[in-house]
């Protein structure tokens, strides 16, 4: 069955410190897999995506890791600000696109 | 990155009423349009996928007759919810691949229904 699960499901930061969310997915034929960020009432909006061959992608403060063979990816947040409160969802695309519940992430002042 | 933008970003209605959300496209064309519906604290989930001119392919449980979408150019895809019931109320997501290489598909801000 295609899944993707990510984890944890929500998280609680002091700004500016680091945070790591996972992303675990079983689909198949892999395509690719995006990080999005979705802000409460607004629409996903990319930050990474990566390829069977890609393991690591920075955008900014944003670093999604990803292996192919266990399947996991991770996207790793640097020095946290208020503005990362979002939620952040894991896409995997197969010949369908696959989502991930997403991870709630607050960061406090 | 390509824009996506929906219309209007938040209605509230009456029971029984229809109402018609609006997904453009702005600097792309979009031979595929997805719409998605999310409720609190819960994933994307997707309705329907439509083809520029043809007929829209809907997800298992989504009934057709209630959600109709229109496909009607490139750049315009509009889902109605005909009939709306407090049920419905939900934040509706539209989305278009662009066709790069990647196939990256752009969301749109969403439209959130409210159904009195």
């Amino acid at each position: 069955k295609n899944q993707v699960e990510q984890s944890p499901q929500s998280l609680i930061i002091l700004e500016g410190k680091n945070c790591t969310l996972q992303c675990n997915y079983t689909v198949s034929p892999f395509s690719n897999l995006r990080w999005y960020k979705q802000d409460t009432g607004r629409g996903p909006v990319s930050l990474t995506i990566m390829t069977f061959s890609e393991n690591t992608k920075s955008n900014g403060r944003y670093t999604a890791t990803l292996d192919a063979d266990t399947k996991q990816s991770s996207l790793h947040i640097t020095a946290s600000q208020l503005s990362d409160s979002a939620s952040y969802i894991c896409v995997v695309r197969a010949n369908n696109l696959f989502f991930g519940t997403g991870t709630r992430l607050t960061v406090i002042p | 990155g390509a824009v996506v933008s929906q219309h209007p970003s938040w209605v509230i209605c009456k029971s029984g009423t229809s109402v018609k959300i609006e997904c453009r496209s702005l600097d792309f064309q979009a031979t595929t349009m997805f719409w998605y519906r999310q409720f609190p604290k819960q994933s994307l989930m997707l309705m329907a996928t439509s083809n520029e001119g043809s007929k829209a392919t809907y997800e298992q449980g989504v009934e057709k007759d209630k959600f109709l979408i229109n496909h009607a150019s490139l750049t315009l895809s509009t889902l109605t919810v005909t009939s709306a019931h407090p049920e419905d109320s939900s934040f509706y997501i539209c989305s278009g691949i662009f066709s790069g290489i990647f196939k990256e598909q752009f969301f749109g801000p969403g439209t959130r229904l409210t159904v009195l």
